[in-house]
């Protein structure tokens, strides 16, 4: 049973381009949620995602950013018009039920010129 | 709001010696799961050990161990013959039965076992 899955696992950008990170959850898995890690600091939750729903995207910025869990395929996290502060390692998590363990991809680490 | 504290940034123990990861939280929730990840070099965030609020039975996994003290809001991790493969980065985390829909996490502590 293959694990949570994100790719690629490094994305360089230049300031102004786009980023799209993608994350199949584990097989059986519905609920998937996205975090952002800066340098020396723990996860920040973004945004958690059911198929087809965005649950709560409490801790997503408001511009720039949007996240998408469609019927078919994997979760893509989209941040538009990268600037230098987008830089971080963003993970994505996914359970069987809300309060079910949440088990980790190896992250995207994202880096911005 | 829910806050999960770290006060330990970085420790070191010697091979085959016992550890312990110190962990408070925040809460006003009564019923909550508490878990303790471990983020080796490759940075894959790795489940350590689960946690529920409501169980009064400390989880264990092998080497690893918890004190949970619901009263005082405490919850550290035991790490028995620590071995070289458990340098990493702790985090403990924090998620509510009801109310926000995440894991709430610690800013970590900086495990190094000394061969």
């Amino acid at each position: 049973n293959a694990g949570v899955m994100q790719n690629p696992r490094h994305l360089v950008r230049r300031r102004g381009q786009e980023a799209r990170l993608r994350c199949s959850p584990m097989k059986g898995h519905s609920h998937v949620y996205w975090y952002r890690q800066l340098p020396e600091e723990g996860l920040k939750f973004m945004v958690y995602l059911q198929k087809e729903n965005i649950i709560d995207e409490s801790g997503m910025p408001k511009e720039r950013f949007s996240a998408e869990f469609p019927k078919e395929g994997p979760s893509i996290l989209r941040i538009q018009q990268v600037v230098r502060g987008d830089s971080a390692a963003y993970f994505c998590a996914s359970s069987q039920s809300r309060e079910d363990t949440q088990y980790f991809g190896p992250g995207t680490r994202l880096t911005v010129l | 709001a829910q806050t999960v504290t770290q006060s330990q940034p970085e420790m070191s123990v010697q091979e085959a010696e016992t550890v312990t990861l110190s962990c408070t939280y925040d809460t006003s929730e009564n019923n909550y799961y508490l878990f303790w990840y471990k983020q080796p070099p490759s940075r894959q965030m790795i489940l350590v050990i689960r946690q529920e609020a409501y169980k009064q039975q400390n989880a264990t996994e092998n080497r690893f161990s918890v004190n949970f003290q619901k009263a005082a809001k405490s919850f550290s991790l035991k790490i028995s013959d620590s071995q070289l493969g458990d340098t990493a980065m702790y985090f403990c985390a924090f998620m509510g039965q009801t109310g926000a829909n995440n894991l709430f996490f610690g800013t970590g502590t900086r495990l190094t076992v000394i061969p």
